[in-house]
Order: C-alpha cells, then sequence, then structure tokens
C-alpha cells in the first residue's frame, strides 16, 4: 500500500497570504488528521477529520481551518499568514475511530517571510 | 494537566549502548503511549506502543518500560546503532479525544560507530 501522501512538499509564502495543504491518506484509512510541527513548540495537533467531519480540534486559532472529502482526502488552510506559521504541517491517516496507529506523511514544509 | 515531559532533549551514546529515553505524564486519563522515530524530512514513523495495563513490552531491540503508578514510561534501544540516529518522540492519547496525540518535546539521538 502506498503512505500517505502530501502536496505540495514545500512552499514559501508571505505574510497576509492564505495557503492549502492537500494530505491524501492510506488507502483505506477514513480518519485524516494534522499536526504542527515547529523547534519550539514541538509537534501539536491541530484536528481530526473523520467522514468529512470534523471530530476533534486543538488549540489553534479561527485562520486554520481544514475539511474532509467524501475520497478521505484532506485540506488545510491558513489564511492571514503570520510569521509564527512557518512550520512543517504534517498529515497522518487511520484506519478509523478503532484504529490506534496513525501513519504520518513525510509533511509540508511552509515558510512565512 | 495534558502535557507529556519528555527527557533528555540530546543523548550521545557509542555503538552497542543502550540509550534509555523517559516521558512523564500528569493526564491519568492516557491510555496508549506511543514512541515515534524521525529522521530528517521525513514524518514520524510508530516504532512501538503500550498501554497501561502491561508494565513491558518488547519489540525487536526497542522496550518499552511503563511505571502506572509514577505515570512514566521509558523507550530503551538495545544494542543501539549509528542508523537509530534520529528524534525520539514519545506521545500519549486518550480513547475518548480520538487521534489526538500529545506529544513529548523529542529526544535527538546521536549514535556514534
Amino acid at each position: 500500500k502506498a503512505g500517505v501522501t502530501q502536496t505540495p512538499r514545500y512552499l514559501i509564502k508571505t505574510r497576509g497570504q492564505q495557503v492549502t495543504l492537500s494530505c491524501s491518506p492510506i488507502s483505506g484509512h477514513r480518519s485524516v488528521s494534522w499536526y504542527q510541527q515547529t523547534p519550539g513548540q514541538g509537534l501539536q495537533f491541530l484536528f481530526e477529520y473523520f467522514s468529512e467531519t470534523q471530530r476533534n480540534k486543538g488549540n489553534f486559532p479561527g485562520r486554520f481551518s481544514g475539511r474532509q472529502f467524501s475520497n478521505s482526502r484532506s485540506e488545510m488552510n491558513v489564511s492571514t499568514l503570520e510569521l509564527g506559521d512557518s512550520a512543517l504541517y504534517l498529515c497522518a491517516s487511520r484506519s478509523g475511530p478503532g484504529g490506534t496507529t496513525q501513519y504520518f506523511g513525510p509533511g509540508t514544509r511552509l515558510t512565512v517571510l | 494537566q495534558q502535557q507529556v515531559k519528555q527527557s533528555p532533549q540530546s543523548l550521545i551514546v557509542q555503538k552497542g549502548g543502550i540509550p534509555i529515553i523517559n516521558c512523564a505524564y500528569e493526564n491519568t486519563a492516557f491510555d496508549y503511549f506511543p514512541w515515534y522515530q524521525q529522521f530528517p524530512g521525513k514524518g514520524p514513523a510508530l516504532l512501538i506502543a503500550i498501554r497501561p495495563d502491561v508494565s513491558e513490552k518488547k519489540e525487536g531491540r526497542f522496550t518499552i518500560s511503563f511505571n502506572k503508578s509514577a505515570k512514566q514510561f521509558s523507550l530503551h534501544i538495545m544494542d543501539s546503532q549509528p542508523g537509530d540516529s534520529a528524534t525520539y518522540f514519545c506521545a500519549a492519547s486518550m480513547g475518548t479525544s480520538g487521534s489526538r496525540l500529545t506529544f513529548g518535546e523529542g529526544t535527538q539521538l546521536t549514535v556514534n560507530p
């Protein structure tokens, strides 16, 4: 099976812009979670989607949003980018609510200038 | 109460040594404790995980020791190899929170030849 894929792998934006990141889970996996990884804050949970519904949300401002499509692919959007949004954004998939193992993608490296 | 504290921040051992990484948590509702390994440019990959009903779990050269009363758990890497050089993260989650993983700060392990 192919692993979790994320596109694009690298992205450079300027303050105030918005960005959309994409994640394709492992085939058959219906749950997708997003994490932000920074040197200062480490790995932090953003949100989880299952069956196109947001099931859980971390402590991030409303500028961070996401959605999931009927084929389980997910996108996350960050509006009005700030310098502090520069990070590695990781997507993880699992089979569903009963599956404990999360499989991470390689991430999208976002740089905000 | 949601935090997971990890130590040390960095660790250097010689090939064949047994690095030990420690984690402590506060929230007694956590019921799943995985360890992830991350190489530069890659997403975290699950190494081994444990639930609080067992005190030790071994998979290959990796062992988790779990002390429920002390709310601590640790990762031991037997016969460490230079290829084990990576960043290691402990994490915790609870069944009611779905996939939401709370990560430790990470330990950068270097195994010298």
